[in-house]
């Protein structure tokens, strides 16, 4: 299985731009999760998928961004009228949930957003 | 509260010393998940192990081995003889429902 994958790795923008990155999960996996990780710090949970069902958002998430999952395969997340505090590491993951079992998170290696 | 601590912001070890990472956790929950990823300079999580609350067996895996004890909440991480390849963010986490709680992690530095 080729793993998750994140595109762009690194993404430089002004501010006030809008900006959108892509994650692709290992195939087959129904959960998709984003975070964001600021520098010095553990990933922060952002919003989730089961499928192409958007289940949960954290309040981190404010309305300015947006995450979209299709038909279940993969994710956008997008950025409306960035600023310099969305500077971080935006990090996908998927997992496969099957039966009573719980999952375990697989993730890719992250698109690198900074806001000038 | 859910919450994950990592005292340990840095440790410096040279090649081939013993390491041990701390991890203490709080929770509420009587049925929970306890993680250790490794973060390299690419940035990518490296999920290593994941162990329920029911299973308080310590494991090994090659020079990796962890400790948990429910009685200090504590999810311990020891790296034997280290080597550079090691040199790395380590993150522990805490897995509720369907989210993982990261601590701040502790980076490791492997000095030949």
């Amino acid at each position: 299985d080729t793993g998750v994958s994140q595109d762009p790795r690194h993404k430089i923008t002004k501010r006030g731009q809008n900006v959108t990155f892509r994650c692709d999960p290992i195939s087959e996996h129904n959960r998709l999760y984003w975070y964001r990780q600021t520098l010095g710090q553990g990933p922060e949970f952002l919003t989730y998928f089961q499928n192409e069902a958007q289940l949960e958002k954290s309040r981190l998430l404010s309305d300015r961004f947006s995450a979209e999952r299709p038909k279940g395969s993969f994710s956008t997340l997008e950025i409306q009228r960035t600023e310099q505090g969305d500077s971080a590491m935006y990090l996908c993951a998927s997992s496969l949930v099957a039966g009573l079992s719980t999952d375990t998170q697989y993730f890719g290696p992250g698109t690198r957003l900074t806001v000038l | 509260a859910q919450k994950v601590t990592q005292a340990q912001t840095e440790i410096s070890v040279v090649e081939k010393e013993d390491v041990t990472l701390d991890c203490v956790y709080e929770t509420r929950d009587t049925t929970y998940y306890l993680f250790w990823y490794k973060q390299p300079p690419s940035g990518e999580l490296v999920f290593l192990i994941r162990r329920n609350s029911f299973d308080e067996q310590n494991e090994i895996s090659g020079r990796y081995s962890w400790n948990f004890q429910k009685s200090t909440s504590s999810f311990n991480f020891t790296i034997t003889a280290s080597q550079v390849v090691d040199s790395a963010v380590y993150f522990c986490a805490l897995k509720r429902t369907y989210k993982y709680i990261f601590g701040t992690g502790t980076r490791l530095k492997v000095l030949a």
